[in-house]
């Protein structure tokens, strides 16, 4: 069935380090969305891509559509306690009936 | 502009009884979907709503089901309920849809049946 697989499933760091979430589709999408899920809180939306390849970035945060629409990144470059989260991925296949598919998930946590 | 609100915030309620959650949108949203969300299961699909006509609906058993109204409010029922329904149930609205356009979620519903 149409699956995104999102690694790992968690992710412990030591604050300033890196953080990256990996989501693989088994089919085209023709977008991705990504969300961030505070503790307690509800998904917020991050940003959307579209294009093949793109690229986009958000101060400490790089989002990368891979060349062949199936994959996906998100990575936090020098972490901080506020980017504690889950984090999400949401595509949406080429003859998609208008439903995302969402990803499992990846928990960033911060090591004391 | 206010953000999507959920009514109620906290239900408890008991097996085999059945309950109703209520989402309303941002203003001038036309897509409502809902999603259930457990510790162990991430968020889990299951419907969205647009210009009052379910659009989609996710692999859930006949027992959930919603509707939307024509100020695009949007209602969830699940009836006979079960333990394993005990959850978090997010509803979130988009401009047209959920595929092309980024969703705003509500706090949520928690629900438990004991």
């Amino acid at each position: 069935g149409q699956q995104v697989m999102q690694i790992p499933q968690y992710q412990h760091v030591q604050e300033g380090e890196d953080f990256t979430t990996y989501c693989n589709s088994s089919t085209t999408l023709s977008n991705i969305q990504w969300y961030k899920q505070r503790p307690g809180g509800h998904p917020v939306f991050l940003i959307q891509l579209v294009k093949s390849g793109e690229v986009k970035k958000q101060k400490r945060l790089t989002f990368q559509f891979g060349e062949a629409k199936k994959n996906s990144s998100l990575h936090i470059t020098a972490t901080q306690t506020t980017d504690v989260g889950t984090y999400f991925c949401a595509g949406a296949r080429m003859d998609s009936n208008y439903q995302l598919i969402w990803g499992a998930g990846t928990k960033l946590i911060i090591k004391p | 502009k206010a953000g999507v609100t959920q009514t109620p915030r906290y239900l408890i309620k008991t097996r085999g009884q059945q309950v109703t959650l209520s989402c309303s949108p941002i203003s001038g949203h036309r897509s409502v979907s809902w999603y259930q969300q457990t510790p162990g299961q991430g968020l889990q699909f299951l419907f969205e709503y647009f210009s009052e006509t379910q659009r989609n609906k996710g692999n859930f058993p006949g027992r959930f089901s919603g509707r939307q109204f024509s100020n695009s409010r949007s209602e969830m029922n699940v009836s006979t309920l079960e333990l394993g329904d005990s959850a978090l149930y997010l509803c979130a609205s988009s401009l047209h849809g959920q595929v092309l356009y980024e969703q705003y979620f509500g706090p949520g519903t928690r629900l438990t049946v004991t």
